[in-house]
């Protein structure tokens, strides 16, 4: 079965760091997104992405973040100073275009 | 705006059928997804209603009514590895583009 992978697994950084977060969505998918979830809260969208540009962001996902596909395989995720608050299980998802979006395992970023 | 409601916590017996419901208010409505995860990991897809009706897929059903803005996802024969959240996600179409909502999650502790 085809996967969605992420890396780091895991992350520690210290607050006002840069932080990058990879993705390597599955090779035909066409729309790529980043979730997040803080520790027992709910799974929120941050920002959607297809052909090569945002197609829609979230309220969270603010100047300090940015998206970009540097290599036409690799989908990241760049927080550009890091917040307490930004500590948080990230989730990278792709679809082709059916119904099915997938997601990788997630990246807990924990932020001191 | 968007607004997906689920209960928050559910127990139930092994062997037992559970029906974990999902109230949703969106102005995009394009599909309504269920997904299941386990603490610390990422979520993994259940089912998706589109149409009014149950789809039926092994232990899990799920229901949709999309008038009343409702949709239960229905576990049987429970077992004790069916412990995890349970998701609600409605798919919202605006502008073009297709994102997850997600409610907050239902904990199901299933016990002997």
């Amino acid at each position: 079965e085809p996967e969605v992978t992420q890396t780091p697994s895991h992350q520690v950084t210290q607050m006002g760091q840069e932080v990058i977060l990879r993705c390597v969505p599955i090779s035909n998918h066409l729309y790529f997104y980043w979730y997040r979830q803080i520790l027992g809260q709910k799974v929120e969208f941050l920002v959607s992405f297809y052909n090569n540009e945002i197609s829609e962001k979230s309220e969270i996902f603010d100047d300090q973040f940015s998206v970009e596909r540097p290599d036409g395989s690799n989908f990241t995720l760049k927080i550009r100073s890091t917040k307490l608050e930004d500590s948080a299980m990230y989730f990278c998802a792709s679809i082709l275009g059916g119904n099915t979006i997938y997601f990788g395992e997630g990246s807990w970023l924990t932020v001191v | 705006g968007q607004n997906i409601d689920q209960p928050t916590e559910m127990t139930a017996t092994e062997g037992a059928i559970v029906q974990i419901n999902c109230t949703y208010q969106t102005s995009g409505f394009n599909g309504l997804f269920w997904y299941q995860q386990h603490a610390g990991e990422a979520p993994t897809f259940l089912s998706y209603n589109v149409l009014d009706g149950l789809e039926e897929k092994g232990r899990f059903s799920s229901f949709l009514s999309r008038s009343k803005g409702y949709s239960y996802l229905l576990l049987k024969e429970l077992q004790m590895k069916d412990s995890a959240s349970y998701l609600c996600a409605v798919r919202d179409r605006i502008g073009g583009y297709n994102k997850l909502i997600f409610g907050a999650g239902t904990r199901l502790a299933v016990h002997p």
